[in-house]
C-alpha cells in the first residue's frame, strides 16, 4: 500500500528557533492535512490544504504556523518561533480526493522543544 | 459541531477474550465515522469506516463495529483478542469543510492484551 513518509521522525529544538516538518504524501493526492498530538491527549486537526493553499485551519494554527508545497511532491510545516507548548508528535496525511473519505497517516515527527 | 467521546483510556484483556472500545459520537448531520489504530512509533492506520451504507461494518484484523444512530455510539470489538492486537485505537467523525473533509479524533484508548 502507499505510504505517507515524513521526516525527520524526531526533531529536538530549543524554544524560539524555527523548524521545518516535511512530508511527502502519496503521489496523486490532492488534499494534505497537519495533524498534532501532544502527549496524552487527543490528535488534533491543524490544517487542511489544496489546491496551492489552506481550506482549513485549527484555532491552534496561528501565525506562528505555516505550511508549504514548494514542489510536487513535498508539504511542509513550519513553526517560527517554537515554544514549549508546541511539543508533541505532529502527524501528515493526504487524500486522493474530495469524495474519498479514506485518510492515509504518515508515521509522525516527535518535535521536542527545549 | 461534531465530537467524539472514547469511554475508556485503557482497557485491558486477556488473549482469546472478547475486546470493546466503546465510542459515542455528537454529530448534528449523518456522521462519516472511523476507527484508527496506532501501533508503537506508527503512523495512524485505517482499521474501518462508517459511510451510511451497512450499519455493520467489518475492517482488518478481524475488527468490526456496529452504527447505532438511536445510541449514537460506534463500539468496536472483536471476538477474540490476539497479542498484536495491543496498541491505541482512535474513534474519529468526518466532518466537511470547504473542500476538504477533515476528522475529529476521540482522546483514544490503549489496549493491553494480557497472556
Amino acid at each position: 500500500e502507499p505510504e505517507v513518509t515524513q521526516t525527520p521522525s524526531h526533531q529536538v529544538t530549543q524554544m524560539g528557533q524555527e523548524v521545518i516538518l516535511r512530508c511527502v504524501p502519496i503521489s496523486n493526492h490532492l488534499y494534505f492535512y497537519w495533524y498534532r498530538q501532544i502527549l496524552g491527549q487527543k490528535v488534533e486537526f491543524l490544517v487542511s490544504f489544496y489546491n496551492n493553499e489552506i481550506s482549513e485551519k485549527s484555532e491552534i494554527f496561528d501565525d506562528q504556523f505555516s505550511v508549504e508545497r514548494p514542489d510536487g511532491s513535498n508539504f511542509t510545516l513550519k513553526i517560527r518561533s517554537t515554544k514549549l507548548e508546541d511539543s508533541a508528535m505532529y502527524f501528515c496525511a493526504s487524500r486522493a480526493g474530495a469524495t474519498n473519505e479514506k485518510l492515509f497517516f504518515g508515521s509522525g515527527t516527535q518535535l521536542s522543544v527545549l | 459541531a461534531q465530537s467524539v467521546t472514547q469511554l475508556g483510556s485503557h482497557v485491558s484483556v486477556s488473549e482469546g477474550a472478547l475486546v470493546l472500545l466503546r465510542c459515542n459520537y455528537s454529530s448534528s448531520v449523518p456522521p462519516y465515522l472511523f476507527w484508527y489504530v496506532q501501533y508503537p512509533n506508527q503512523g495512524l492506520q485505517l482499521l474501518l469506516k462508517y459511510t451510511s451504507a451497512a450499519t455493520l461494518v467489518k475492517g482488518i484484523n478481524g475488527f468490526e463495529a456496529e452504527f447505532k444512530k438511536s445510541e449514537t455510539s460506534f463500539h468496536l470489538t472483536k471476538p477474540s483478542a490476539h497479542m498484536s492486537d495491543a496498541a491505541e485505537y482512535f474513534c474519529a467523525v468526518s466532518s466537511y469543510s470547504g473542500s476538504a473533509r477533515q476528522l475529529t479524533f476521540g482522546s483514544g484508548t490503549q489496549l493491553t492484551v494480557l497472556p
